[in-house]
């Protein structure tokens, strides 16, 4: 089955205490991207990814970091993170390395609390 | 501000009415999306809609794009109670991005 997938979905942990959320996919995609959800605010790009070794900010990529060595992965990492990096990340891909003019497939989420 | 603005924020319909959001944006755009999103799950493609398209047709969805007023519109016809989601409508503004807007909850009642 083509898909998305995320880990953690949900995560809980502490001012300052770095982690990953990792993103897979298995459609071979070139283009890869991560969000942030927000009440009120919608969906904010952080960085993302149009191939191998490729990546480049987003609107909001202040306390994120990416990395992109196989196609098919592209964790997130808070190597500080801070309550206000309290949200819902969402990964998604696309098959296009110019890909916003395709669908984007989006991963289940991650639902982040930084206390 | 956003780029994308849904109107309205919220709406309640009963099944089998008719359901109609709407997006503005500020940009010119090469395309327009729309996705649904159920209650905190991932978001899910329904239509795209080219800037040199007016209307686009998908089962019961149908979609609308006025580039002179920058504007698109979201006809759910028939609606159902499993159409109870948020919807986004997402533009493409060029150099691979992708700019969505805050949404339209909505509510379909059995």
């Amino acid at each position: 089955e083509a898909q998305v997938t995320q880990n953690p979905r949900y995560l809980i942990t502490v001012t300052g205490k770095k982690l990953t959320v990792t993103c897979s996919q298995n459609m071979n995609h070139e283009y890869m991207s991560w969000y942030r959800q927000d009440p009120g605010l919608g969906l904010r790009q952080i960085y993302y990814s149009m191939n191998v070794e490729v990546t480049d900010k987003g609107d909001v990529p202040e306390g994120y970091k990416v990395s992109r060595k196989e196609k098919r992965n592209f964790p997130l990492i808070l190597e500080s993170p801070s309550p206000n990096q309290t949200s819902l990340y969402f990964c998604a891909s696309s098959s296009w390395a110019s890909a916003v003019t395709d669908t984007q497939y989006f991963g289940p989420g991650t639902r982040l609390t930084v206390l | 501000s956003q780029q994308g603005e849904e109107d309205p924020q919220a709406l309640s319909i009963q099944e089998g009415e008719n359901a109609t959001m709407n997006c503005s944006y500020k940009t010119s755009i090469n395309n327009l999306q729309w996705y649904r999103q159920n209650s905190g799950r991932g978001l899910v493609h329904l239509i795209l809609i080219r800037s040199n398209e007016r209307e686009k047709h998908s089962g019961r969805l149908r979609v609308t794009l006025d580039t002179s007023k920058k504007s698109s519109s979201l006809l759910i016809t028939a609606s159902r109670a499993a159409d109870t989601a948020s919807y986004f409508c997402a533009t493409d503004v060029g150099f691979q991005k992708l700019v969505f807007g805050t949404g339209t909850r909505l509510l379909v009642s059995p």
